[in-house]
């Protein structure tokens, strides 16, 4: 069955780069997925890329996408005690479930 | 203002009642889907609706049911027999089986 595996925990300093790394086992996955959940709330979508590409770029976040190694990556540049919480990497999968989340990295961002 | 509305976002209940936990949206999307959180843990499927009138088991149904008699609505009820129904549960939609998923703020579900 398809499984999307990351990192428990990540902490960064206010101000430097995070990236949050993710690999799904699903390679007919169309579209893949980055969600950001605060303490106490539901899921909201920050970005999401298509299969066919390698790169996506919003702002301060940066999807890349090794198709080959199924691996998936979401880098915040400058970051901010604003951007600690969890975040969930996803993919729409087979069978009808439409999604398959990973466990969630929680990111720490230290002052 | 177009979302995902769940409620209530709290609720308690004595072991052994069913309970029922609402979710409408008015996005106009075809999917639903039910998800249980755990502390420290990601997200798990209980059920999932792609059409209005249908609805599929997810990883985890036992001990829940859902209908969706509604476009807009479906709703989840815990019953007596799931065994450990204290959770956070959230909601999602889409607007099709293979587009972005839209969630809710969640209810805090607590049996005591």
């Amino acid at each position: 069955g398809e499984d999307v595996e990351q990192s428990l925990f990540l902490s960064v300093r206010e101000g430097d780069s995070s990236v949050i790394n993710c690999t799904y086992t699903d390679s007919s996955s169309t579209y893949l997925y980055w969600y950001k959940q605060e303490p106490g709330a539901g899921l909201q979508l920050l970005t999401y890329i298509f299969s066919n590409m390698d790169m996506k770029q919003d702002q301060r976040l940066t999807v890349l996408l090794n198709k080959k190694d199924k691996h998936l990556s979401l880098r915040i540049a400058d970051t901010q005690t604003g951007d600690s919480a969890i975040y969930f990497c996803a993919e729409n999968g087979n069978y009808g479930q439409n999604f398959v989340f990973g466990p969630g990295t929680r990111l720490s961002v230290l002052p | 203002d177009g979302g995902i509305t769940q409620s209530p976002k709290y609720l308690f209940r004595k072991e052994g009642q069913n309970v029922t936990l609402s979710c409408e949206q008015n996005l106009n999307h075809d999917a639903m889907y039910w998800y249980r959180q755990d502390p420290g843990q990601g997200l798990r499927l209980i059920y999932y609706s792609q059409i209005v009138n249908d609805f599929q088991k997810g990883d985890i149904a036992e001990g829940y049911s859902v209908s969706r008699e509604k476009k807009e609505s479906f709703p989840l009820t815990v019953t007596s027999a799931q065994k450990n129904p204290t959770a956070f549960y959230l909601c999602a939609s889409s607007e099709t089986a293979n587009t972005e998923a839209f969630f809710g703020q969640g209810t805090r579900l607590t049996v005591v």
